[in-house]
């Protein structure tokens, strides 16, 4: 299996902050990598495929940047909306693993 | 739009077998992605388990061992989940979803809790 690791495991921001958020693959996953946002009791959203093509209607705030192990979402202007918890899964090989999130809180 | 909605009991005796369906409304299942299953148990991440492809192709997890079974069936437009010899440790929300090679598509279902219990 492609182990996928996050850091940091959680975070502090304010709105307002730029917050990035890495994952890395234990091997080469091209740009098969997706990043999801999960609010509590909500099942997860898509914002990112591809490691960097935004999906339709997440906003422009959010990017994503990396290839082959290493890859970051990013969020320019954290906004209060955007406190949630993150996910990395890569779509290269099966199981389709994920990171084991990422929680931005105030 | 494509629309999912898993359905099953919420508790399961251990030992016994976990089975939740997932109604698809929007989309034959018979026309393209693949459908499939992701749990979360609580207060903890995600784990994907499972999946069956609209040709009929199925991806397991192999932390699951031999215990996982997905099936479709295209004349209901749903596709199941089977989960056997359930542990406590099975005690989680699963979501079915749908979605593409690439997840340039992907859709999931509200989720419904399972708790392993007796």
């Amino acid at each position: 299996d492609i182990q996928m690791t996050q850091s940091p495991s959680s975070l502090s921001a304010s709105v307002g902050d730029r917050v990035t958020i890495t994952c890395r693959a234990s091997q080469s996953i091209r740009s098969y990598l997706s990043w999801f946002q999960q609010k509590p009791e909500k099942a997860p959203k898509l914002l990112i495929y591809t490691a960097s093509t935004l999906q339709s209607g997440v906003p422009s705030r959010f990017s994503g940047s990396g290839s082959e192990t290493d890859f970051a979402l990013t969020i320019s202007s954290l906004q209060p909306e955007d406190f949630a918890t993150y996910y990395c899964q890569q779509s290269y090989s099966t199981p389709r693993t994920f990171g084991q999130g990422t929680k931005v809180e105030f | 739009q494509v629309q999912l909605q898993e359905s099953g009991p919420g508790l399961v005796k251990p030992s016994e077998t976990l089975s939740l369906t997932c109604t698809v409304s929007g989309y034959s299942i018979s026309r393209n992605y693949y459908w499939g299953w992701i749990r979360q148990p609580p207060g903890k991440g995600l784990e994907w388990v499972g999946s069956i492809s609209h040709s009929g192709g199925t991806f397991y997890n192999p932390s699951l061992n031999s215990r996982v079974t997905v099936s479709g069936d295209t004349s209901k437009n749903q596709f199941s989940l089977r989960l056997s010899s359930v542990t406590v440790a099975d005690t989680a929300v699963y979501f079915c979803a749908a979605y593409t090679a690439t997840n340039d598509v992907h859709y999931w279902g509200q989720g419904t809790l399972v708790t392993v219990s007796s």
